[in-house]
C-alpha cells in the first residue's frame, strides 16, 4: 500500500539552510506536496512538485525529486524562527479515489536563534 | 486564495453526546471533501472520501456508525461524531477538491483550519 516517511526531528540554527527529507512507496504518484503547520492550526500549503519535474524553486523553498529512489526533499534557505513548525509531505496518485492524499509523519523544524 | 471553513474551531462535550462539525468550501464549489484525523504530534489520518450527493468511503479500521459524514451540497460537508467519548478527543481537519478543470474549476485541494473536539 502506500507510504509517505518523514524524519521526524530537525534542529537548525536561525540563517542556516534546512533540509526537509521524505521517502514514498507509490510509483504512480503525480503530485507531491509539502505543507507547514503551526501549533493550533491547520495546514497551509507550502509548494507541489509535479512527478515529471526534477526540481522546483519558488523564493527561499526548494523542492528536489527524485523519482527512481522515491525521495523528495525541501530545502529551506535562510531559516528563520518564524519557519519552526511541522512539515509534512504528502503525495497524490491519480488511482487514489478523489485524489486523496497520503500524509507522513511529519518534521518538527525547531529553528534556534 | 480559497477558503476552506470550519465551525466550530474548538469544541468540548461531556461523554456520551453528539458533536457535528461542519466544512464548508466558502468560494468555491467542492466535488469531493477528506476527512482527516490528528493526533497530537501525530501525522493527518484519512478518516474518510465524502463526494457530493453520495454515501462516504471510509478508510479500513474507522466506525462509520461513529463517524457519520453527510455532503449535502457542493459546499457543504459535515461529520457528525456519535456518542462521543474521551478517546474520540482529537483535531479534526478537512480538506476540499475545488471542481475539476474541465467544470470551470482549478481541481485543487484546500484545507480547513480544523476543529479541536475535547471530549470530557
Amino acid at each position: 500500500g502506500e507510504d509517505v516517511e518523514q524524519s521526524l526531528f530537525l534542529s537548525v540554527r536561525e540563517g542556516d539552510s534546512s533540509v526537509i527529507n521524505c521517502t514514498y512507496t507509490d510509483s504512480s504518484s503525480t503530485y507531491l506536496y509539502w505543507y507547514k503547520q503551526e501549533p493550533g492550526a491547520g495546514l497551509q500549503l507550502l509548494t507541489y512538485i509535479f512527478s515529471n519535474m526534477d526540481m522546483k524553486q519558488d523564493q527561499r523553498l526548494t523542492v528536489l525529486l527524485n523519482k527512481k529512489d522515491k525521495h523528495l526533499s525541501l530545502r529551506i534557505a535562510d531559516t528563520q524562527t518564524g519557519d519552526s513548525a511541522i512539515y509534512f509531505c504528502a503525495e497524490e496518485s491519480p488511482y487514489n479515489q478523489g485524489g486523496k492524499l497520503i500524509f507522513g509523519q511529519g518534521t518538527e523544524l525547531s529553528v534556534k536563534p | 486564495g480559497a477558503v476552506v471553513s470550519q465551525h466550530p474551531s474548538r469544541v468540548i462535550c461531556k461523554s456520551g453526546t453528539s458533536v457535528k462539525i461542519e466544512c464548508r468550501s466558502l468560494d468555491f464549489q467542492a466535488t469531493t471533501m477528506f476527512w482527516y484525523r490528528q493526533f497530537p504530534k501525530k501525522s493527518l489520518m484519512l478518516m474518510a472520501t465524502s463526494n457530493e450527493g453520495s454515501k462516504a468511503t471510509y478508510e479500513q479500521g474507522v466506525e462509520k456508525d461513529k463517524f457519520l459524514i453527510n455532503h449535502a451540497s457542493l459546499t457543504l460537508s459535515t461529520l457528525t461524531v456519535t456518542s462521543a467519548h474521551p478517546e474520540d478527543s482529537s483535531f479534526y481537519i478537512c480538506s476540499a477538491r475545488e471542481l475539476p478543470r474541465g467544470r470551470g474549476g482549478t481541481g485543487e485541494l484546500f484545507f480547513g483550519e480544523g476543529s479541536r473536539l475535547t471530549v470530557l
